[in-house]
């Protein structure tokens, strides 16, 4: 199994400009995540799916969307990006809270590091 | 909101001293996670602690969980090179489904 794996694994950006990361697991998870991790901030949740077809928001979703139309992927997208976006996103998956208690870790990917100019 | 502090932001140890993180909510938490990274890495699961006052074991790492269900510990014994990383608890607390909130880590630093 390769897990969880992300691409793409770096980019550049100018501001203004969109961009999708692909985040995809083989797990068969049901939940997965989607973390922002700046130095000195830990990680922060920008949104999150318990389900195929369903997403929500996290401690920061703006200027972020996010969009899980199969089990496995979970995609996200910045419409224009901005400075203040420069940063190394993780996705991570999880088996859901009803099916095993002791199954909630959660698991991620390698990180996509972004730079916005 | 639910907060989760961690503390201290850093440490730096000798080879073979011991080291401790800790780790405070401002709720009760309905279990803690704690996870390790490596320098340029990713977070990786240790363990999850759920009952009032539990204590696990993993060979030199012992981990923690308040009665109170508020605070957790991770404390590693005799440090080695190889525990070099970023220490991260994350709560969950029951009304949040399947979300963690995560701690900003203890950054360890391990001099031979």
């Amino acid at each position: 199994n390769a897990g969880v794996t992300q691409t793409p694994k770096f980019r550049v950006l100018k501001t203004g400009q969109s961009m999708t990361l692909l985040c995809a697991q083989d797990m068969n998870h049901e939940y997965m995540y989607w973390y922002r991790q700046d130095p000195g901030m830990g990680l922060r949740l920008i949104h999150y799916s318990v389900g195929e077809g369903t997403t929500a928001k996290g401690e920061v979703p703006d200027g972020y969307n996010v969009s899980r139309l199969k089990k496995q992927n979970f995609l996200l997208g910045l419409e224009s990006a901005a400075p203040s976006q420069t940063s190394v996103y993780f996705c991570a998956s999880s088996y859901s809270s009803n099916f095993r208690r002791e199954s909630l870790s959660q698991y991620f990917g390698p990180g996509t590091r972004l730079l916005v100019l | 909101g639910q907060q989760v502090m961690q503390i201290p932001q850093y440490q730096h140890v000798q080879e073979g001293e011991d080291f401790t993180t800790y780790c405070n909510s401002s709720t009760t938490l309905s279990n803690i996670q704690w996870y390790k990274q490596r320098p340029g890495g990713h977070p990786v699961f240790l363990i999850q602690l759920v009952k009032s006052g539990e204590v696990k074991k993993q060979k030199r790492l012992t981990f923690q969980f308040g009665e109170a269900k508020k605070n957790s510990s991770l404390h590693i014994t005799a440090t080695q090179t190889t525990d070099v990383g970023t220490y991260f608890c994350a709560g969950r607390n029951g009304g949040s489904q399947g979300n963690l909130i995560f701690g900003k880590g203890t950054k360890l630093s391990v001099k031979p």
